[in-house]
Formats: C-alpha cells, structure tokens, sequence
C-alpha cells in the first residue's frame, strides 16, 4: 500500500521567515496531495491541496509544489506568522477503487517564535 | 454551511464494553470516511461510506465497524473496548467519490480505562 514519509517532524522558525515541509510518497499512482493544518483540540483543517497534473499552487503566503517524478511535494509557507503554529500534515490519496482513502504523513509541529 | 459535527466529543469507556460514535457530514457531501488519530500510529484510515456502501476498509480488526444512513450521517461501532483503543477518532465528509477534498470534523476523544 501507499506509504508516505513527512520531515521534519518538528521545525522552529523566527516569526517572519519561511518554513518548507516535505513529503515523498511511494505509490505512483497516488494523485491527490492536501495539507492539513491541525491545532490544538481541533480537528485537521485542509488548508491547501494539489492533483498530479500541476506542479505548483499557491494561495496568499501557502504554496505547494509536487514533483511526481520524484515522488515528492513540498508545503512552503512565507512569512510566518504566530497563528500558524500548529501541526501539519500532508497526505496522498489514489481515488478510483482507493475511494477517498488518504494516506497520512507522520506530521510536523511547526513552531513560530515572535 | 455548517461544518461536520461529530458526537459525543468526549468518551469515557471500560476495556470490554463497546461504543457508538456518529457523525453528520457537510450538508449534500455523501462519503464520509473515519481515521483513528494516536501519538504513536498518527492518523490511520479506518473505512470510507458513500450512499449508504462501504466502499474501503483500512487494516482494523473487524471489532472495528460502522454504516451510513440515507441522509448520509454515519455512525462507527467498537466492540470489546481495549486500552489501545484510546484515541481520537476523526470523521472526514467529501461531496463525492474519489481523491475530492476532505473536511474534518472535531473528533471524538474515547478513553479506554
């Protein structure tokens, strides 16, 4: 089945910089990539996502790169803000006979010092 | 449009007894698929419902069961509760079948004493 792998597990950044997650898959015929963002006591939040056939989106300071050759995609957010500590996590879905099923990442806990 | 909405959000059971967790999907979404979220396994798929059809099922034993109504509310069933079990279960709606975007509902926190 789909395995997929998230570093860091834990990032600390100085409020204002970027920070830049990322995530490899190992089943190709994955081909839908959401990030979730989930906060403390709070059910995950979709906050950005990506199908196999682009390779780049972005929204406000999130964006989202996917390289399907390698097997990989990166969350990239700019210019941190304190409300965006939480814990991200990114996951890959197959659809078809998969359905809905999504295979998370082991999550990172995103740190933003003021 | 209101969000998911899962009940109850906390829980409190013993090993051996069993449990009945429910969840109300976005209004007009039709899959609504439960995970298991733990410190040690993360966030683990358990079975996915769409029309009333389970359509996926994630690596639990079979204590581990569920359904979906005509009005696309789901309900997941634990049966012999073990300490293991403790866990935040999470409820995600989708408007339809097939990598579509997933909408997470609070969870249901169950602790097995």
């Amino acid at each position: 089945g789909e395995n997929v792998e998230q570093h860091p597990s834990t990032l600390s950044v100085q409020e204002g910089d970027s920070a830049v997650i990322k995530c490899t898959y190992s089943d190709s015929a994955s081909n839908y990539f959401p990030w979730y963002k989930q906060e403390l006591g709070k059910g995950p939040q979709l906050i950005i996502d990506i199908r196999s056939n682009v390779g780049e989106k972005k929204d406000q300071r999130i964006a989202v790169t996917l390289n399907k050759t390698a097997k990989h995609f990166s969350l990239h957010i700019t210019e941190t803000q304190p409300e965006d500590s939480a814990v991200y996590f990114c996951a890959a879905s197959m659809g078809g006979a998969a359905g809905n099923k999504l295979t998370f990442g082991g999550g990172t806990r995103v740190l933003v010092k003021p | 449009k209101a969000g998911v909405t899962q009940t109850p959000r906390y829980l409190i059971k013993t090993r051996g007894q069993q449990v009945t967790l429910s969840c109300s999907p976005i209004s007009g979404h039709r899959s609504v698929s439960w995970y298991q979220q733990t410190p040690g396994q993360g966030l683990q798929f358990l079975f996915e419902y769409f029309s009333e059809t389970q359509r996926n099922k994630g690596n639990f034993p079979g204590r581990f069961s569920g359904r979906q109504f005509s009005n696309s509310r789901s309900e997941m069933n634990v049966s012999t509760l073990e300490l293991g079990d403790s866990a935040l279960y999470l409820c995600a709606s989708s408007p339809g079948q097939g990598a579509h975007e997933q909408y997470f509902g609070p969870g249901t926190r169950l602790t097995v004493t």
